[in-house]
């Protein structure tokens, strides 16, 4: 079937590491996005990447990195330096003029 | 900087009314604009989609109507069903350029039996 996968669904941090999400698809979309939502708030964008080997920062990239080597895959890694890490990350792809389809996310909680 | 702003945060519905949800927008380079619905702990899913070219768009129980003079777009729900109850995202796209979507902030609708 085709679809978004995010993994794992449940990831805890301790202070002061890096950790990274995961994000595959095989829609074969050249988009693809990362989003944080927080209670109480919308999505907001992290980074988003319009094609291989090229990515762009969205409105909260401080505190991450990502990387598109592959066209299925754009992890999301979240660094120490990003100070308030808690919170529901969600991926999404989408292809020119459809919708976009997103993962069931990974909630990251800092232990 | 908010290019899409839902400003109700909730919204209770009797079970077979209807449910009007609204969007408000910002940036007159959007031209594509999308309905999301999302349930705790999962991802959105897509509801309905329209382009700037229209002003309805029309899918089963749900219409979206888009004033893009007002910059202002609803969603429908008729009739409402239990089972709607979730969080309601619009967002707004522009076709060129970046292509991103720009997320509002959500509407929790709730429907009462």
């Amino acid at each position: 079937d085709g679809g978004i996968t995010q993994s794992p669904k449940y990831l805890f941090r301790k202070e002061g590491q890096n950790v990274t999400l995961s994000c595959e698809q095989n829609l074969n979309h050249d988009a693809m996005y990362w989003y944080r939502q927080d209670p109480g708030q919308g999505l907001r964008l992290i980074y988003y990447s319009q094609i291989v080997n090229d990515f762009q920062k969205g409105d909260i990239a401080e505190g991450y990195s990502v990387s598109r080597e592959k066209k299925e895959s754009f992890p999301l890694t979240v660094t120490s330096a990003q100070k308030n890490p808690t919170a529901f990350y969600l991926c999404a792809s989408r292809g020119q003029y459809t919708e976009a389809f997103f993962g069931q996310g990974t909630r990251l909680t800092v232990v | 900087d908010q290019q899409v702003k839902q400003n109700s945060p909730s919204l209770s519905v009797q079970e077979g009314r209807i449910s009007i949800l609204n969007c408000d927008y910002t940036n007159s380079m959007f031209d594509y604009f999308l309905w999301y619905k999302k349930y705790p702990a999962e991802g959105p899913t897509f509801l309905i989609s329209i382009s700037s070219i229209k002003d309805k768009n029309e899918d089963g129980r749900f219409t979206v109507f888009l004033n893009k003079s007002a910059k202002h777009l609803s969603l429908h729900i008729v009739p409402s069903q239990p089972g709607d109850s979730a969080v309601y995202f619009c967002a707004a796209s522009t076709e060129t350029g970046a292509n991103n979507l720009f997320f509002g902030t959500g509407t929790r609708l709730t429907v009462i039996p």
